[in-house]
């Protein structure tokens, strides 16, 4: 069965700054992976996602990930972050062939101060 | 407008009364799936929909049940609630059957307390 760690479990940045989320899976085979964004009072709605070809997905709002598969990681990052980034990010892995579970992570919640 | 609804949005109720959350889609999806959020656990999949009639347990499927007689509709049945049932739970869907790769369209959640 696959599984996802985030480390992060609270980040605090202040605007402007660069952002790094953690996010690692756990599973044999091929993977399909994303991230999920949770705005305060809002929908989980899709951020990204990887399921082929190039390693560096580019996402909505400035977000970009990158899938490094010798670590089994798939980190988000944003150059500069702004107030309205604060929300909780969840990273979730489902295999490419085997079952149809999509697993997430914790979470991280993300505290921009302005 | 595309979406996914979930009603009670709110509700309050006692150990071992029965109760339905329902989710209903109108995007004709096919891959519908059923959420719950803890602090401290993110979410975790209760059970998925693949099509009418097919139905299979996520990671925490003990005490719920689903159906899914029609294609926009997967309600969540809890027969015997008990407090550890206290929880957010989230409705999803996917266009395809197959949850590989695809985008999951959440609703607004559901928030649970059972007393």
């Amino acid at each position: 069965a696959q599984s996802v760690s985030q480390h992060n479990h609270h980040v605090i940045l202040s605007e402007a700054a660069s952002l790094e989320l953690g996010c690692n899976y756990s599973y044999g085979g091929t993977v399909n992976l994303f991230w999920y964004v949770q705005y305060p009072g809002q929908h989980l709605q899709l951020l990204l996602k990887y399921f082929s070809g190039d390693p560096l997905v580019k996402g909505i709002k400035g977000f970009e990930a990158e899938f490094i598969k010798s670590k089994f990681s798939f980190n988000l990052r944003k150059p500069s972050v702004q107030w309205s980034d604060t929300a909780e990010y969840f990273c979730a892995v489902n295999p490419k062939f085997g079952n149809e579970k999509l697993t997430f992570g914790t979470g991280t919640r993300l505290t921009i101060i302005p | 407008e595309a979406q996914v609804t979930q009603n009670p949005r709110y509700l309050i109720t006692v150990t071992g009364k029965k109760l339905t959350v329902t989710c209903s889609q109108n995007m004709n999806h096919e891959y519908m799936s059923w959420y719950r959020q803890d602090p401290g656990l993110g979410l975790r999949q209760i059970y998925y929909s693949m099509n009418v009639e097919v139905t299979d347990k996520g990671d925490v499927p003990e005490g719920y049940k689903v159906s899914r007689k029609e294609k926009r509709n997967f309600p969540l049945i809890l027969e015997s609630p008990s407090p550890n049932q206290t929880s957010l739970y989230f409705c999803a869907s996917s266009p395809s059957g197959s949850i590989g790769g695809e985008t999951q369209y959440f609703g607004p959640g559901t928030r649970l307390l059972v007393l």
